[in-house]
């Protein structure tokens, strides 16, 4: 059964840099047919894409946080990771990694999530 | 690419069927066959519950089912149960197969 575990800082201060990072077990990162990617979810609030990269490091993010947002892949780890610079208190909220088919916007495994707050 | 339209809440009675709309544009719902939706329970991470527009995952009940007319998806659920008590999103390609875009969210309370 494929797991998904995010791990990273659940504070960060403000106008530092948001690092987040994937583990991926259960199967391989090393697949034509996935992306991986970030989601991340406001207290309270909706769901919004952040963005995805494919197993040879194509990646590929929203446009409103593109300036903002790198996404790297380390498949010697089966990792992804996820930097979100210049945060302010509007970057805080819950974040999930995920498996997104290449065929489709389908998301077919989720991390449980990780709370970052952006706070000084 | 703006996230697409649902309602922000719909109720029912418990064996009742309520649909629940997501309004997107050609360029989203209404441009391609990959509408999905997911539950979202409180404190819990989304899970898939309908992919390709009215496809289900195995493990889902046949109770959920999708479907799509022009620019606007929906999700029927039929035979409502208290445990279907949650959020539910949609979901789409914006403009592009890169792109990923969400419906607000809509609270689902069985009566």
């Amino acid at each position: 059964q494929l797991q998904l575990q995010e791990s990273g800082p659940g504070l960060v201060k403000p106008s530092e840099t948001l690092s987040l990072t994937c583990t991926v077990s259960g199967g391989s990162i090393n697949s034509s047919s996935y992306f991986w990617g970030w989601i991340r979810q406001p207290p309270g609030k909706g769901l919004e894409w952040i963005g995805s990269i494919y197993y040879s490091g194509g990646t590929y993010y929203t446009p409103s946080l593109k300036s903002r947002v790198t996404i790297s892949v380390d498949t010697s780890k089966n990792q992804f990771s996820l930097k979100v610079s210049s945060v302010t208190a509007a970057d805080t909220a819950v974040y999930y990694c995920a498996r997104r088919l290449v065929r489709g916007p389908t998301i077919d495994y989720w991390g449980q999530g990780t709370l970052v707050t952006v706070s000084s | 690419q703006s996230a697409l339209t649902q309602p922000r809440s719909v109720s029912g009675s418990p064996g009742q069927s309520v649909t629940i709309s997501c309004a997107g544009t050609s360029s989203d719902v209404g441009g391609n066959n990959f509408v999905s939706w997911y539950q979202q329970e409180p404190g819990k991470a989304p899970k898939l519950l309908i992919y390709d527009v009215n496809k289900r995952p195995s493990g889902v009940p046949d109770r959920f089912s999708g479907s799509r007319s022009g620019n606007t998806a929906s999700l029927t659920i039929s035979g409502l149960q208290d445990e279907d008590e949650a959020d539910y999103y949609c979901c789409s390609y914006a403009g592009s197969y890169t792109f990923v875009v969400f419906g607000g969210g809509t609270k689902l309370t069985v009566l």
